[in-house]
This record gives C-alpha cells, sequence and structure tokens, in this order.
C-alpha cells in the first residue's frame, strides 16, 4: 500500500497566486515524522520541513505554511505569493519510528510551474 | 560546511566501462545514502550506510558496489551497467542512522549509458 501519496502530479499557477500542495499519509506507527523536499531542476533534493507525530502545530517560514493534521493524515504545503523561483518538483515523505533503520518513504511528487 | 559533495555531476560511459561515482560530506553524519531516480519518478533508496557499515542493500543488481572507505567519503562502483540504468545518482547523509533526522542531499550525479 502506498504510504505517502501526492494526488496532484502536476500543478500550474500564475506568478503572485497562492497554491497548495497536497499530502496524505499512511502509517499504523504512533511516532513518526513528515518531511517535505523540493527538487529544482538543477536536481539537488533540498529539505524544507520536518514534523514529528506529536507536534500539530503548523509552521509559517516566510511564503511558506505547513498545515498537518492526524485526523486526516495530512501534512500539506501552501506557498503564498509565488514566484518563479519555485517552480519545482516538490516531494512528501515520512519515516516511522518503529523502523529500525531511517529510510524515508517518498510520495510520487508534485510538479509545480509557476507562469510568468 | 554543510554540504554533501558528489562528483562528478555528469558521466557517459560505455556499457563495458567501470567508473565509480563519489559522495563526500564534512559534518559529521554518521548515516549515508545512495539513491536512484528515474526522470519524474521519486528517489529509490539503493544503499544505506551506518558508521561506515552497510547496513541496507535494496536488492540492487551486484554492478553497483558501494563503498565507504572513511565516515566522510561514499563511493558507488560501476561496471557493465545497462542503458535502463540511466538515472540521477543522488548520495544523502544524515545526522545519525535512525528515524525522523532527515537527509541532507546531494546535487547528483547524472549518469547516461551508452
Amino acid at each position: 500500500a502506498q504510504k505517502v501519496t501526492q494526488a496532484q502530479t502536476e500543478i500550474s499557477v500564475v506568478e503572485k497566486e497562492d497554491v497548495t500542495l497536497d499530502c496524505v499519509y499512511e502509517t499504523r506507527d504512533t511516532t513518526y515524522y513528515l518531511f517535505w523536499y523540493k527538487q529544482p531542476p538543477s536536481g539537488e533534493l533540498v529539505f524544507l520541513i520536518r514534523r514529528n507525530s506529536f507536534d500539530e502545530q503548523n509552521e509559517i517560514s516566510g511564503r511558506y505554511s505547513w498545515n498537518f493534521q492526524k485526523s486526516t493524515s495530512s501534512f500539506n504545503f501552501t506557498i503564498t505569493a509565488s514566484q518563479v523561483v519555485d517552480s519545482a518538483v516538490y516531494f512528501c515523505a515520512l519515516s516511522e519510528a518503529e523502523r529500525r533503520d531511517d529510510k524515508i518513504i517518498f510520495g510520487k511528487g508534485t510538479r509545480l510551474h509557476i507562469l510568468p | 560546511d554543510t554540504e554533501v559533495t558528489q562528483t562528478p555531476k555528469h558521466l557517459v560511459m560505455g556499457m563495458t566501462n567501470k567508473k565509480s561515482l563519489k559522495c563526500e560530506q564534512h559534518m559529521g553524519h554518521r548515516a549515508m545514502y545512495w539513491y536512484k531516480q528515474k526522470a519524474k519518478k521519486p528517489p529509490e533508496l539503493m544503499f544505506v550506510y551506518s558508521y561506515e557499515k552497510l547496513s541496507i542493500n535494496e536488492s540492487v543488481p551486484s554492478r553497483f558496489s558501494p563503498e565507504c572507505p572513511n565516515s566522510s567519503l561514499l563511493n558507488l562502483h560501476l561496471h557493465a551497467l545497462q542503458p535502463e540504468d540511466s538515472a540521477l545518482y543522488l548520495c544523502a547523509s544524515s545526522q545519525e542512522p535512525y528515524p525522523g533526522y532527515g537527509y541532507t542531499f546531494g546535487s547528483g550525479t547524472r549518469l547516461t549509458i551508452v
């Protein structure tokens, strides 16, 4: 069963619009960690945020914000006032504490196009 | 130094060649990883090194051979690769080999097998 679902394969918005990337996860662990990574065309995966399962507080970092809701098993990512530099593939990922290793499970990614 | 450095950035090799990919980090991280990423797909885990010992091999063909000479270096030796092995190879490191630390990724090596 897929553990991290990013239902939006590709999104295009016009610059300055707000956009939300959806992430739904599945786990039986009570302790787990969620991540968002950005992959620009250059290829490097850039870490954006980590959230543990006990911290449901939403987070804001500049134009980026994250909404973690355990009740719906979602960890959505919103970019406010999008810019062309935000164009990238965004991956949501899950790490389960009861694993003996630290394998991160990636979603399939959402390709975001910000149009000028 | 908060980076993971991968060399080379691009590599084109024939199916009979032998080459190596190199990864280096100086953050004192104790876990290092090799991932393979095909176009428009998420990264797929290949190998995990924990405290310089191979801890996970995700059933990777033997034509890929990892090596961890020391805590800062990770190599991936390539031999007799197939065209389907063409991909972006990403190295990553983590502070500890336990859940929740997250990874720092390098910018990858784009490998083309001809």
